[in-house]
């Protein structure tokens, strides 16, 4: 079956450590997306990836990085940079002329103490 | 910039009629998209507006003012699965031709 996924659903790492999360799509989607939900705020913007090896930085970019080798791939990492590092990371993945419509994994819980 | 404003609950009756409002103010508007999300889920594509007027989809319609930076969401014959958040988004198309804002989310409870 196509889709996205995300793994592992519920993640645990001590502060200061980096982690990365994965996100994997097979709807052959050339634009990827990374958000991060908190409690009682609206999905935002972290990174996006319109093509392999190109990303731009969303609203709020600071403390992650991305990569986009493979057009099924594009992994997140939460570096120590990262201040508020807790909290739901959702990928996406949509056609290029199509943005609107983007497929959603089932997220990452991210928990850092 | 944008800024998306929706309500943050609503709670409606089974079989009912809901419907949950959006206003926005952003540049470079390029569409309005609705997203349901269940709770712990990820969102799913529910609709999406790009001129003025009424997108109906089954139980689901979408309005749209771009005038009035405005739009709503209609639920008719509520069932009681409905019980979601509704994230209202905009796409800029200044910014990037296929980033969408999110508002907060409108939780609605439905109840029997």
């Amino acid at each position: 079956d196509g889709g996205i996924t995300q793994s592992p659903k519920y993640l645990f790492r001590k502060e200061g450590q980096n982690v990365t999360l994965s996100c994997e799509q097979n709807l052959n989607h050339d634009a990827m997306y990374w958000y991060r939900q908190d409690p009682g705020q609206g999905l935002r913007l972290i990174y996006y990836s319109q093509i392999v090896n190109d990303f731009q930085k969303g609203d709020i970019a600071e403390g992650y990085s991305v990569s986009r080798e493979k057009k099924e791939s594009f992994p997140l990492t939460v570096t120590s940079a990262q201040k508020n590092p807790t909290a739901f990371y959702l990928c996406a993945s949509s056609l290029r002329d199509r943005g609107y419509e983007q497929y959603f994994g089932p997220g990452t819980r991210l928990t850092v103490t | 910039g944008q800024n998306i404003d929706q309500p943050t609950e609503m709670t409606a009756t089974e079989g009912a009629i809901v419907q949950i409002n959006c206003t926005y103010q952003t540049s470079g508007f390029n569409g309005l998209f609705w997203y349901q999300q269940h709770a712990g889920e990820a969102p799913t594509f529910l609709s999406y507006n790009v001129l003025d007027g009424l997108e109906e989809k089954g139980r689901f319609s979408s309005f749209l003012s771009r005038s009035k930076g405005y739009s709503y969401l209609l639920l008719k014959e509520l069932q009681m699965k409905d019980s979601a958040s509704y994230l209202c988004a905009v796409r800029e198309g200044e910014t990037g031709a296929n980033n969408l804002f999110f508002g907060t989310g409108t939780r609605l409870t439905v109840i029997p």
